[in-house]
């Protein structure tokens, strides 16, 4: 079973830009979380969907946006980037069960902001 | 909301010595605490968790231990090897409704030959 997807792998933007970064979960999970990911900061909880909802959503910006699709894939996006948007932003999916259960990470998006 | 706190925020050992990390959390409803390790340039992988309604749980060399009412928990690591040093971040989360997981901020652990 192919793990979680995240694309792309690395991208540069500048400031004031936007960017949308990309996530396919394992087939069957419905959940999608994301995190941002920074030295010192640990992980981050951005937002989480579930069948197309949003279910969660952590302390960001409204610059910070996701949306899910009906195949459960996941895009998040950043409009306005500042420098400190510089992060590895991490996406997760999870069994459709409304309980928690084990995370499965993709390897990320490493968004460098100059 | 939910906060989690870590100490230490990096630790070196002896490899064959037993390494403990910290985790304090804030929210009383919590009762789902997963531990994450995560390799250099790897992603995060869950490497054990416990639920509130049990006090420790083992898996072979690795354990874990609850104690709700000093909202604590810990991840002990007995008989160290070189592949343990990674990045650990522990989490808390009310198990009831979605994936909202608060991570702490992680404890660098180097276990040296």
């Amino acid at each position: 079973k192919a793990g979680v997807t995240q694309t792309p792998r690395y991208l540069i933007k500048t400031r004031g830009q936007q960017v949308t970064l990309s996530c396919s979960p394992i087939s069957g999970h419905r959940s999608v979380s994301w995190y941002q990911q920074t030295p010192g900061q640990g992980l981050q909880f951005l937002f989480e969907y579930f069948s197309e909802t949003q279910r969660n959503k952590g302390n960001f910006p409204g610059r910070f946006s996701g949306r899910q699709f009906s195949n459960s894939r996941s895009e998040m996006n950043v409009s306005t980037l500042e420098l400190g948007d510089s992060a590895l932003y991490l996406c997760a999916s999870s069994l459709p069960r409304a309980n928690t259960g084990e995370l499965f990470f993709g390897e990320g998006s490493r968004l460098t902001v100059l | 909301g939910e906060n989690v706190e870590q100490h230490p925020s990096t630790l070196s050992v002896q490899e064959g010595d037993s390494a403990v990390i910290k985790c304090t959390y804030s929210d009383s409803a919590s009762n789902y605490f997963p531990w994450y390790k995560q390799e250099l340039g790897k992603r995060p992988q869950l490497i054990i968790d416990i639920r509130s309604n049990v006090g420790e749980k083992k898996d072979q060399r690795i354990a874990v231990t609850l104690n709700k009412t000093a909202k604590h928990f810990s991840l002990h690591i007995t008989e160290t090897q070189p592949e343990d040093s990674a990045v650990y971040f522990c989490a808390a989360t009310v198990d009831n409704y979605g994936q909202n997981f608060v991570f702490g901020p992680g404890t660098r652990l180097s276990v040296l030959p």
